[in-house]
């Protein structure tokens, strides 16, 4: 079985460039997170989707980044335009979950390396 | 806010000793905690979930314990093996997820 597949793996841009990651969950799975991840530090949620919803979005910086989920399965974040503080690991995950609220197992991918210059 | 900690930040043992890895959290109503490893330039890949109801889940030479009450969590390695080198982060589910900042792991052939 695929896991959760992530494109481009790295991206250099320069700043103030625009920049687009893709997501492709595991087959089945209805609940996608984007994280990012700086260096020496746990990963931070940007936005949870459960189908096409975002039902979470609360850390996502709105003025310069847009996530969307069309079809409820793969899922695009878009950073427009980029800054040097978003030099980072953009991570995409992907979990089923059931109702109740209960939160199951998350699969990672394996992430996207930005550096902006 | 839930806020993860881990401690120790950083642990280099001798090959064959058994270690544990803490993590602890603020806020006790959680739906499940996971244990990851990160390897360096990789994703994360999940080595234990242990759901709110359990007190602890085992796979392998890995053993994961929860207690809730206390916001605690332990990651217990047993037999370490230079293979075993890695970050190990631990995260909580509440509304969302949130990761400690990670142990990185060394294991000393």
């Amino acid at each position: 079985e695929a896991g959760v597949v992530q494109s481009p793996r790295y991206k250099i841009i320069e700043k103030k460039q625009p920049v687009a990651f893709w997501c492709n969950p595991i087959s089945g799975h209805n609940t996608l997170y984007w994280y990012r991840q700086n260096l020496g530090q746990g990963p931070e949620l940007l936005i949870r989707y459960e189908n096409e919803e975002a039902v979470d979005d609360s850390q996502l910086p709105k003025d310069r980044f847009s996530a969307e989920r069309l079809k409820g399965v793969d899922s695009t974040l878009k950073i427009q335009p980029a800054e040097l503080g978003d030099s980072a690991v953009y991570l995409c995950a992907s979990s089923f979950m059931a109702g109740g609220g209960s939160y199951n197992e998350q699969f990672f991918g394996p992430g996207t390396r930005l550096t902006v210059l | 806010k839930q806020e993860v900690t881990q401690i120790p930040a950083a642990l280099s043992v001798p090959e064959g000793e058994n270690l544990v890895l803490n993590c602890s959290f603020t806020d006790s109503a959680i739906y499940n905690l996971q244990w990851f490893r990160q390897d360096p330039g990789k994703g994360l890949t999940s080595l234990l979930l242990i759901q709110s109801s359990q007190r602890e889940q085992t796979s392998g030479r890995l053993n994961a314990s929860l207690d809730k009450s206390s916001g605690r969590s332990t990651l217990y390695i047993a037999a370490s093996q230079p293979g075993d080198s890695a970050t190990y982060l631990c995260a909580v589910s509440t509304y969302d997820m949130r990761f400690g900042a990670g142990t990185r792991l060394t294991v000393k052939p």
